[in-house]
């Protein structure tokens, strides 16, 4: 049980481009979802935490206008790089929560962006 | 600024042995605590979660919490080549709006066969 997707697993776009990463919940109800970035040798870095049907919060220093969050059911959460350029090529990875935030997480296999 | 830190790695152990992975975090309102393994180029899978003070064991892994200290450790014993991996601490609070969650740095473990 658990299971988290994530698709595409992997996606090289040009410059000026938009990318949308899905986010699914294969066998549980996601009450919250949460978006994370890493570099190369570098721990997670959460960008934004998002409920179904409400606004995604955000951390700080993340663009809300770049990276948009659409938590659309309890199952699928969409975050999409808008206008990418190169130094937005990391790993981004999803996790789910049955609860909030202080329960157990379940991580998406992620998703390895490239912007050329 | 909320903040989790863990024993800077890399941590090498020989086969067999006890690994010993550390991390302290700074607020005392923090009320769970993670550790999650991530093999490279893979996410992060859970291994343990503990939410209140004193051991809690789960096959080779014992996770420790210490409230007081503000510490929270993992042991792993009879260490496997296959154990090799970075691990992370997570540790999570409730927040005025929303809920909070903030991982380490990670430490790097390799067991040497």
């Amino acid at each position: 049980g658990a299971v988290v997707s994530q698709h595409p697993s992997r996606v090289i776009c040009k410059s000026g481009t938009s990318v949308k990463i899905e986010c699914r919940s294969l066998d549980f109800q996601a009450t919250t979802m949460f978006w994370y970035r890493q570099f190369p040798k570098q721990s997670l870095m959460l960008m934004a935490t998002s409920n179904e049907g409400s606004k995604a919060t955000y951390e700080q220093g993340v663009e809300k206008d770049k990276f948009l969050i659409n938590h659309a059911s309890l199952t699928l959460s969409t975050l999409t790089v808008t206008s990418a350029h190169p130094e937005d090529s990391s790993f981004y990875i999803c996790s789910a929560s049955v609860g909030t935030a202080l329960d157990e997480q379940y991580f998406g296999p992620g998703t390895r962006l490239t912007v050329t | 600024q909320k903040e989790v830190e863990q024993n800077s790695g890399p941590l090498s152990v020989p086969e067999g042995a006890i690994a010993s992975l550390n991390c302290t975090y700074s607020d005392r309102g923090s009320q769970s605590f993670f550790w999650y393994r991530q093999y490279s180029g893979k996410s992060p899978e859970l291994i343990m979660s503990i939410y209140s003070n004193g051991d809690k064991e789960d096959g080779r892994f014992t996770a420790q919490l210490n409230k007081a200290s503000q510490y929270v450790s993992l042991l792993i014993r009879d260490s496997q080549p296959s154990d090799s991996a970075t691990y992370l601490c997570a540790v999570n609070w409730p927040g005025t709006s929303y809920d909070k969650v903030i991982f380490g740095p990670g430490t790097s473990l390799s067991v040497i066969p």
